[in-house]
């Protein structure tokens, strides 16, 4: 168990629907990440949230967009969502701004 | 642009074998290069990490070799075991952030 949290486990909704995937990080880890893992794209950074703020950002679509709030969770915004969607979520928490990164159990989405 | 090939895709060890698995990457500003297994449905667990400024690195079982030169590191896993089965990723980042993942490879170690 890494520490990092994720809800929901699973998650099933339909094209055209907006979803919220949560992370909590590990105690007193301050930057999340949030990846997408899919069959086709394998393991692809989306974004890096540090201590509230954005710190770097990958190959996230417009339609997704994400937050870090003051007591350090993260969620991760899907709209608008597209059958191509459908991955696993994974979200990971560090120290500092670098430094090693513990993954959470993961967010599986499938949109019908 | 995949900037870290990972291989092979998939490895069939027999239990007590040496597991293998390769990496080149080509940004050389990458200065971070950790390992991953994931079992599935479980999320990526960090397995072991290297900096370029060494050339190994061994935890129990578990070696990184790193050839700065070459821009490739490896993964060796002595004395597989039939629990080392699960998929493993390669990584790569800059200051230890954003990691760029290889394309996995399933390992299957047999009895």
């Amino acid at each position: 168990d890494s520490g990092v949290t994720q809800t929901p486990k699973h998650l099933i909704t339909a094209t055209g629907q907006r979803v919220t995937l949560r992370c909590s990080p590990r105690s007193g880890d301050l930057s999340v990440y949030w990846y997408q893992q899919s069959l086709d794209q394998g393991l692809q950074f989306l974004i890096q949230y540090y201590n509230g703020e954005e710190r770097a950002k990958g190959n996230i679509l417009e339609r997704f967009s994400a937050q870090q709030f003051p007591d350090l969770h993260s969620e991760l915004n899907l709209s608008s969502l597209e059958l191509g969607d459908s991955a696993l979520y994974f979200c990971a928490s560090s120290v500092g701004t670098s430094g090693s990164e513990f993954f959470g159990p993961g967010t599986r989405l499938t949109v019908l | 642009q995949q900037q870290v090939k990972q291989s092979p895709q998939s490895l069939i060890v027999q239990k007590g074998g040496i597991s293998i698995i390769n990496c080149a990457y080509e940004n050389t500003a990458f200065d971070y290069f950790p390992w991953y297994q994931q079992f599935p449905g479980k999320g990526p667990a960090l397995l072991i990490a290297i900096r370029p400024d060494v050339s190994e690195k061994k935890e129990g079982r578990f070696t990184i070799s790193f050839n700065k030169s070459a821009k490739q590191f490896s993964l060796h896993i002595m004395d597989s075991q039939p629990g080392d089965s699960a998929t493993y990723f390669c990584a790569a980042s800059i200051r230890a952030s954003k990691l760029t993942f290889g394309t996995g490879t399933r390992l299957q170690v047999t009895l």
